[in-house]
C-alpha cells in the first residue's frame, strides 16, 4: 500500500514554455502533498506544501507565480513550472501523507530539462 | 523541527551490518525520528521511524538512546543494493491525525556497500 505515482518521469521542454507534473496517490487519500526540488549532488529542498482544497504554502524564496500548485482532490496534486528557463532544470519530487502517523510516501521524481 | 547531524559518508562490506548514526540533540518530546534513503535518481524511500522505543521492521532496526538525543539505523546484512544516501529527519507529529509538518532533509550519509 501507500503508492505515489509521479508523471512524467522525465521531460525536456523549450525555454519559455510551461510544464505540468502530476502526483497521484494511488491507494490512499492524501490530505497533504509536498513538492521538492533537488539539484545534482544536493539534498532535497522543500518548495511548497499543499492541502486539498486550499492554497499551497510556499517556502521562502520559491516564486508562487512561477511554480503553480493545484491540489484539487485527495488523490491528485499538480505542479506547473511556468515560463521555464534552463535554471529551472532539476529533479522534482512529490510526497504525500495520510492523516495518520505512518510517514510520507514519495513519488519517483520528474527530471526536467529546459533547453 | 530539530536539526540532525550525520556523517557525510560511510563504507560497509557486503553481508555485514551497517550502523548509521544520527545526532538530534535538540529534539523535542513530540518529535519522531524518521529514516529515509534515496537511491540515485529516485524518490526517497521510507525505512523506519520511532519516538522513544527501539523499532524493527523488515528493512532495518532503529535504536534511539534513552535521552533521545541520538539514534542509529542498523541494516543487519547490507547488500550492494543498499548503497544510497540515508537521511535522518526529526519531525513533530500531530497526535490528532490532522495534516502533518513538513519533512526537512539535511545532507544525509552516503552509504557505499562494497563487495
Amino acid at each position: 500500500g501507500a503508492v505515489v505515482s509521479q508523471h512524467p518521469s522525465w521531460v525536456i521542454c523549450k525555454s519559455g514554455t510551461s510544464v505540468k507534473i502530476e502526483c497521484r496517490s494511488l491507494d490512499f487519500q492524501a490530505t497533504t502533498m509536498f513538492w521538492y526540488r533537488q539539484f545534482p549532488k544536493q539534498s532535497l529542498m522543500l518548495m511548497a506544501t499543499s492541502n486539498e482544497g486550499s492554497k499551497a504554502t510556499y517556502e521562502q524564496g520559491v516564486e508562487k507565480d512561477k511554480f503553480l500548485i493545484n491540489h484539487a482532490s485527495l488523490t491528485l496534486s499538480t505542479l506547473t513550472v511556468t515560463s521555464a528557463h534552463p535554471e529551472d532544470s532539476s529533479f522534482y519530487i512529490c510526497s504525500a501523507s495520510r492523516a495518520t502517523d505512518l510517514g510520507y510516501t514519495f513519488g519517483s521524481g520528474t527530471r526536467l530539462t529546459v533547453v | 523541527d530539530a536539526k540532525t547531524t550525520q556523517p557525510p559518508s560511510m563504507d560497509c562490506a557486503e553481508g555485514r551490518a551497517a550502523n548509521l548514526p544520527c545526532n538530534h540533540s535538540t529534539i523535542s518530546g513530540n518529535e519522531y525520528v524518521y529514516w529515509y534513503r534515496q537511491i540515485h535518481s529516485q524518490g526517497p524511500q521510507y525505512i523506519i521511524h520511532g519516538l522513544k522505543n527501539n523499532e524493527t521492521n523488515e528493512m532495518a532496526s532503529l535504536i534511539i538512546t534513552e535521552d533521545r538525543k541520538s539514534s542509529t539505523l542498523i541494516l543487519p546484512h547490507a547488500t550492494l543494493r543498499d548503497t544510497a544516501v540515508y537521511y535522518c529527519i526529526v519531525r513533530a507529529s500531530n497526535a490528532g491525525g490532522t495534516s502533518y509538518g513538513k519533512l526537512t532533509f539535511g545532507q544525509g550519509t552516503i552509504l557505499t556497500v562494497h563487495p
